[in-house]
């Protein structure tokens, strides 16, 4: 069946450090994958959308790589800010343009 | 941005009553639009998927009459809980998206329900 994995523990970074989220994929050949980001109580917050046939893609201090082979995401926040904290959620969409949603990864940046 | 509004931000509602759930594009045609429940902790799962004037497509598990789903207008979708339970208790979130862009999709500020 298809798998999404994003790690379930937090992670705890110091302000001003680069945070790396891992996604990783099985069973599913996605047209695009995306970032969101959500906060406590809130709905997801559209961040970054990545296709099938790029590599990386850059907004501002946001980057996203996408390897197909390894089927994997990895989503980087560079100078990174207390008032990042919050859970970033990766989504995979295939074919039938039907999202699915990883479990999120809880990002605490201390100050 | 593209804006989705969800109201009520949240309701507490006895057990067997019905909830009725808005959800708008403000400035956007929806041709689809998705319904989610996330449980504390937990992802956000897909309930079903509403495309403007045909019947929703409901996922494994979800019971179309007890979560029935109105895509009335480009605009609009409701989520109406019948005879709610305690355990339908849950956040439910809306997202809407864009028919000229498949991608990204628009996500409401979620709902909470407390069924008592």
């Amino acid at each position: 069946s298809q798998k999404i994995e994003q790690n379930s523990e937090a992670l705890n970074i110091q302000e001003g450090k680069t945070a790396t989220l891992t996604c990783n994929y099985t069973n599913y050949s996605p047209a695009y994958l995306q970032w969101y980001r959500q906060d406590p109580g809130r709905g997801p917050v559209f961040l970054l959308l990545i296709r099938e046939n790029e590599k990386e893609k850059r907004k501002e201090r946001l980057k996203v790589t996408f390897d197909t082979t390894l089927k994997q995401s990895l989503f980087h926040i560079t100078a990174s800010q207390p008032a990042d904290s919050a859970t970033y959620l990766c989504v995979l969409t295939g074919g039938s343009y039907i999202p699915t949603f990883g479990r999120g990864t809880s990002l605490i940046v201390h100050p | 941005g593209a804006v989705v509004s969800q109201h009520p931000s949240w309701v507490i509602c006895k057990s067997g009553t019905s909830v009725k759930i808005e959800c708008r594009s403000l400035d956007f045609q929806a041709t689809t639009m998705f319904w989610y429940r996330q449980f504390p902790k937990q992802s956000l799962m897909l309930m079903a998927t509403s495309n403007e004037g045909s019947k929703a497509t409901y996922e494994q598990g979800v019971e179309k009459d007890k979560f029935l789903i109105n895509h009335a207008s480009l605009t609009l979708s409701t989520l109406t809980v019948t005879s709610a339970h305690p355990e339908d208790s849950s956040f439910y979130i809306c997202s809407a998206r864009d028919g000229q862009d498949l991608g990204e999709q628009y996500f409401g500020p979620g709902t909470r329900l407390t069924v008592t």
